[in-house]
């Protein structure tokens, strides 16, 4: 699987879209890219996956670029509950997690 | 709701005594993961099923072991806890181990080692 590089912390304030970048540049053709959120004292959540196209749900949209090679969660509005650490993944068989964003939303 | 459950959520062992952890799922899925997460680091996997056929992680240490008797239920068996094995273990599902598929987490049981 790919290595993944996000960066260790951002700061959101509420209500204000929130974009976190995750770099996946040694992925491969068919690996999807995925995304979690952990919130504190909780198992990781699933937010959003996918290979090529831009995808959409009542979550987050997710931004692939064209070469694959990096991508970015949107959160449209971010609110104080959406305060977690993201996990970027690529998979094409098991899941591996890197080391996540911390986001702060401040109100 | 179909969910994945974890029990107990909290639990406390000592050094060297056998601890078995559990997890259960009603949603059917064909795949069941084990992590360790550890204080203020990402979830590391150990290990998962794909029905029966068990898939262990290159440096999963050989203290820990793991079965599935049937669909539902997965544990997590640690033969010798030591001092380094006290962390968050999560358990998840998934329909299938490609890319396709997202996995669902149960809320983690919390291991202390004393």
């Amino acid at each position: 699987d790919a290595k993944t590089t996000q960066p260790n912390s951002m700061e959101s304030n509420e209500e204000e879209p929130v974009h976190l970048p995750c770099n996946h540049s040694t992925i491969s053709g068919t690996d999807y890219i995925h995304w979690y959120r952990q919130l504190p004292s909780q198992g990781p959540e699933y937010v959003i996956h996918g290979l090529t196209s831009n995808v959409n749900n009542r979550m987050a949209s997710l931004a692939i670029a064209e070469d694959r090679k990096s991508s970015t969660l949107i959160l449209h509005r971010a609110t104080l509950r959406d305060a977690a650490v993201y996990y970027c993944m690529t998979n094409n068989n098991d899941m591996r997690f890197g080391a996540g964003t911390r986001l702060t939303v401040k109100p | 709701d179909a969910m994945v459950i974890q029990n107990p959520r909290y639990q406390v062992t000592q050094f060297g005594k056998p601890v078995t952890l559990s997890c259960s799922q009603t949603l059917n899925h064909n795949v069941m993961y084990w992590y360790q997460q550890k204080s203020s680091q990402a979830p590391k996997l150990l290990f998962h099923y794909y029905d029966k056929d068990f898939n262990n992680e290159a440096d999963t240490p050989d203290n820990f072991q793991s079965r599935r008797p049937n669909t539902s239920f997965c544990f997590l068996d640690i033969r010798s806890p030591g001092l380094g094995d006290a962390a968050m273990y999560l358990c998840a599902t998934s329909s299938g181990t490609s890319g396709l598929y997202e996995q669902y987490f149960g809320p983690g049981t919390r291991l202390t080692v004393t």
